[in-house]
């Protein structure tokens, strides 16, 4: 699976979009970008995922550059629940095996 | 409502009393997985099942079993634990492998003294 690298903190202000960014410049054609985020020692939450083409869901906006080397989550109106650790993961289908979590970056919303 | 549930949440035993960690989930996923977390090594990947009595080793399995023989569940043993084994231990769902969206339980903090 292909390195991602991730800016280890970001602050953000309450009510702005927060836009984190994630370098996968190795990324392979089958491979997807996923997202999920871990809110201080909770369970990972998925936020979304996509393979080439932009993705917004209820939570958040993905955006994967054309050449695919890099991608940026966006959370729209950030909230104070919005912090925590996020997690970009690039991996193909590999139905299971090695899924895996690296640092991810540290966000920390402020009122 | 739609869950993963691990237990116990908290568990303190001694090295080398076998222990089982239980996780159950409520959406009839067939895939489900177990991770251990540290500082400064992130999450990583025990065992998972694809389905019933189909499993196979992630990242680090050593010194861990799994069996899977009920959709539902997938119970995580320490034969013999250690310190080393102490950890933050988290249980996940998803529909059909890890292309979909995965559920992560509350987490299991485990201390082997």
């Amino acid at each position: 699976d292909a390195k991602t690298t991730q800016p280890p903190s970001m602050d953000c202000a309450e009510g702005r979009a927060a836009n984190l960014p994630c370098n996968h410049s190795t990324i392979s054609g089958n491979e997807y970008v996923y997202w999920y985020r871990q809110i201080h020692s909770q369970g990972p939450q998925y936020i979304i995922h996509g393979l080439k083409n932009n993705e917004t869901n209820e939570m958040a906006s993905l955006i994967i550059t054309e050449d695919r080397k890099s991608s940026t989550l966006i959370l729209p109106h950030a909230t104070l629940r919005d912090t925590a650790v996020y997690y970009c993961i690039v991996r193909a289908d590999n139905y299971g095996q090695n899924f895996v979590f690296g640092p991810g970056t540290r966000l920390s919303v402020l009122p | 409502e739609a869950q993963v549930t691990q237990n116990p949440r908290y568990l303190i035993t001694v090295t080398g009393k076998k222990l089982t960690v239980t996780c159950s989930q409520n959406m009839n996923h067939e895939y489900m997985s177990w991770y251990r977390q540290d500082p400064g090594l992130g999450l990583r990947q025990i065992y998972y099942s694809m389905n019933v009595e189909v499993t196979d080793k992630g990242d680090v399995p050593e010194g861990y079993k799994v069996s899977r023989k009920e959709k539902r569940n997938f119970p995580l043993i320490l034969e013999s634990p250690s310190p080393n084994q102490t950890s933050l231990y988290f249980c996940a769902s998803s529909l059909k492998g890890d292309r979909y969206e995965q559920y992560f339980g509350p987490g299991t903090r485990l201390t082997v003294t």
